[in-house]
């Protein structure tokens, strides 16, 4: 199986600050990378897919890039309702994997 | 507007069996790939498998954990997926959630539903 590991697992950031959440993958997966935003109680919400194509409604405030084994999420100008966890997911090869989550606090 | 809603969850005893349902609208349920994934309680998120649509067969894919136990199916004519739940053991407490796959992403999720396995 792909193992994805994220970095940091959580992060201390402030109202407006801007913060890059790091993902990589235990071997090449191309551009086939998601991310997902997920809230205390709620459901994940689709960001980001094929490592860097904005999900329809999500504000450009988020951003994606990378390929093969190295990705990043870049959150600019983080507001409260940004804070959340956040999880990358390969969909190159089964089984999809997801990253473990890296909680960004204020 | 994209909805799903799951339904089924519940408390079964180890060993036992749980059938999960997924209520999908907004869209045309028959052109999608339809995913299950989890989440144990403050744990992350684990996925537990894929079915396609009627013309790659509605052929499966499934995590090694729980590959032989579950089965995941759908009936299109009732835009309803299914997660058949057997020899249910305490580690596959979890929230389940139904999502659906688009451009090979899971980029529409329900709300989930709680299924707790506990004697």
């Amino acid at each position: 199986d792909i193992q994805m590991t994220q970095s940091p697992s959580s992060l201390s950031a402030s109202v407006g600050d801007r913060v890059t959440i790091t993902c990589r993958a235990s071997q090449g997966i191309s551009n086939s990378l998601a991310w997902f935003q997920q809230k205390p109680g709620k459901a994940p919400k689709s960001l980001i897919y094929a490592a860097s194509r904005l999900q329809s409604g999500v504000p450009s405030k988020f951003s994606g890039s990378g390929s093969g084994t190295e990705f990043t999420l870049t959150i600019s100008s983080l507001q409260p309702e940004d804070f959340a966890t956040y999880y990358c997911q390969q969909y190159k090869i089964y089984p999809l994997t997801f990253g473990q989550g890296t909680r960004l606090e204020i | 507007e994209v909805q799903l809603v799951e339904s089924g969850g519940g408390l079964a005893q180890p060993g036992g069996s749980l059938r999960l349902s997924c209520a999908a609208s907004g869209f045309i349920f028959s052109d999608h790939y339809m995913d299950w994934v989890r989440q144990a309680p403050g744990k992350g998120l684990e996925w537990v498998g894929r079915i396609r649509k009627q013309a790659n067969s509605y052929t499966t894919e499934y995590a090694a954990s729980v590959k032989g136990r579950f089965t995941i199916s759908r009936d299109d004519s009732q835009n309803s997926l299914y997660l058949q739940m057997n020899s249910l053991k305490t580690e596959d407490t979890a929230v389940y959630y139904c999502a659906r796959v688009d451009n090979w992403n899971l980029d529409s999720w329900g709300q989930g539903t709680l299924v707790t396995v506990s004697s």
